[in-house]
């Protein structure tokens, strides 16, 4: 059974440029969460996608955005990159079925 | 999502077990106790979860109180790869996990 995958693992941007990341679900998962982890805090989620929609939102603002394919694997993509915007960003993925979320090893991108 | 209460950091000796405490007073009858791992600069690690009942995995055994206020988890036998900050969560269905601050836990040779 295939783990959830992401790509990039490290990426540079810098300001008012716009970067997507990709997720590759785990095997038989059609459920993925995206999170953004700051430095020294906790995740905090941006949104989930269920069936290629947007199925929840956190506080994030438009500029956050966010597709899912008919394989499940999904993107996340911002625009207008900002410096807070540096952050380890991972993406989690689950069956609707079940409430455990399986975690990728992340995209850690950094806006300069 | 009901808010749990961590200590910021533990140290454990190796070896030995490591039992960490969570709060949760405000937990919903619905809301299940998830324990996850993140080990420095990885995606979380589903570790465990529970209920009512305690559990055991291969990872860790998960003792829940009977009122569901607090929980703990035990990491059996300890190993330096155990150390990681390790995050308690109340938990409701296929929805958003909201974590906080968790606990570091270091474990010393």
């Amino acid at each position: 059974e295939t783990g959830v995958t992401q790509s990039p693992t490290h990426l540079i941007k810098t300001r008012g440029q716009q970067v997507t990341l990709r997720c590759s679900s785990q095997s038989g998962h059609n459920t993925v969460s995206w999170y953004q982890q700051a430095l020294g805090q906790g995740p905090q989620f941006i949104f989930q996608y269920y069936r290629e929609e947007e199925n929840g939102r956190g506080n994030f603002p438009p500029r956050f955005s966010g597709l899912q394919f008919p394989n499940y694997s999904s993107e996340l993509n911002v625009n207008a990159l900002e410096l807070d915007d540096s952050a380890l960003y991972l993406c989690a993925s689950s069956l609707p079925t079940q409430e455990t979320q399986y975690f990728g090893p992340g995209t850690r991108l950094l806006v300069l | 999502d009901a808010k749990t209460t961590q200590p910021p950091s533990m140290d454990c000796a190796e070896g030995r077990a490591a039992n960490l405490p969570c709060n949760h007073s405000t937990i919903s009858g619905n809301e299940y106790v998830y324990w996850y791992r993140q080990i420095h600069s990885q995606g979380p690690q589903y570790i465990i979860h529970g209920l009512k009942n305690n559990e055991t995995n291969e990872m860790a055994s998960l003792i829940i109180t009977e009122d569901r206020k607090s929980s703990t988890l035990i990491l059996p036998h300890a190993t330096l790869r155990d150390t990681a900050v390790y995050y308690c969560i109340a938990y409701f269905g296929n929805e958003k996990l909201t974590f906080g601050t968790g606990t570091r836990l270091t474990i010393i040779p």
